[in-house]
C-alpha cells in the first residue's frame, strides 16, 4: 500500500527565513504533486514533478524530486506572511489506476 | 478560480439520511475525481470517473456511489449517512489525454455535517 508521509506537520517560522518541507513515499510512483490549501478553501496546484532530479521553482517556492530515495522537498526561500497555508504532497501510483494519495499536510504559519 | 464548481457549499444532514453532491468540471475536462477531506487531514480518494465510467476507487464502502453525465459533470451519492461522513468533499477535474502533465483542478468543496 502506498503511503505518503510529510514532515513537519506543523511549522511556525519568521518572515525572511528559509525552510524545507519533506515528503517521503513508500513505493515507486509516476508523479508527485504539491498543493497549497488556505483555510476554508480548496486546493491549488503548485507543482507536478515527473522524473528523478526534477526541480521546479515558482517565486519563493522550489520543489524537487528524488525517485531513488522516494523523497520530494518543498523549499521556501525568504518566507513572507502570504505563504502561510497548508501544503500537501500527493503521489500517483505506478500501476496507473489514477488513485492519488495525499500526505497529511504541513501547516505553515509565517510570523510577520 | 479553477472553473470547477460544486454545490451545495454547505449541507447538514442527520444519521441515516442520504445526500447527493454535485460537481461541474472545468470546460473540456473529461475526468472527475472525488475526495473526502476530514478536518486536519489530507484528502482521501473516493473514486474517479472517466467518460461516464468508474475508473478507480479508494477504500470507501458501497454506500458511496457516483455518476458522471455526458457533459462530464458528476454526482457523489452517500447513503445511510454516518457521523464519520462529516467532512469536506472535494471534486477535481482533469483532462486525461496527456498524463505526463495532467493536473487536477479542485472545486471549493461541499462541507457536509452529519448530526
Amino acid at each position: 500500500e502506498l503511503k505518503v508521509e510529510q514532515n513537519p506537520l506543523f511549522l511556525s517560522m519568521q518572515e525572511g527565513k528559509n525552510y524545507t518541507i519533506y515528503c517521503n513515499y513508500s513505493t515507486t510512483s509516476d508523479r508527485l504533486y504539491w498543493y497549497r490549501q488556505d483555510p476554508g478553501k480548496s486546493l491549488e496546484s503548485l507543482f507536478v514533478l515527473l522524473s528523478n532530479g526534477a526541480v521546479k521553482q515558482e517565486g519563493r517556492l522550489m520543489a524537487s524530486l528524488d525517485t531513488k530515495a522516494r523523497l520530494s522537498t518543498l523549499h521556501i526561500t525568504a518566507a513572507v506572511h502570504d505563504l502561510s497555508a497548508t501544503y500537501f504532497c500527493a503521489v500517483d501510483r505506478t500501476n496507473r489506476d489514477d488513485k492519488i494519495i495525499f500526505g497529511k499536510g504541513t501547516r505553515l504559519h509565517i510570523l510577520p | 478560480e479553477t472553473g470547477v464548481t460544486q454545490s451545495p457549499t454547505h449541507l447538514i444532514k442527520t444519521r441515516g439520511q442520504q445526500v447527493t453532491l454535485r460537481c461541474s468540471s472545468q470546460s473540456g475536462h473529461n475526468t472527475v475525481s472525488w475526495y473526502q477531506q476530514a478536518l486536519g487531514q489530507g484528502p482521501q480518494f473516493i473514486f474517479q470517473y472517466y467518460r461516464e465510467e468508474e475508473n478507480g476507487r479508494g477504500n470507501f464502502p458501497p454506500r458511496f456511489s457516483g455518476l458522471q453525465f455526458p457533459n462530464y459533470s458528476s454526482e457523489l451519492n452517500v447513503n445511510a449517512l454516518e457521523l464519520d461522513d462529516s467532512a469536506l468533499y472535494l471534486c477535481a477535474s482533469s483532462l486525461s489525454l496527456d498524463r505526463a502533465t495532467e493536473k487536477l483542478f479542485f472545486g471549493s468543496g461541499t462541507q457536509l455535517s452529519v448530526l
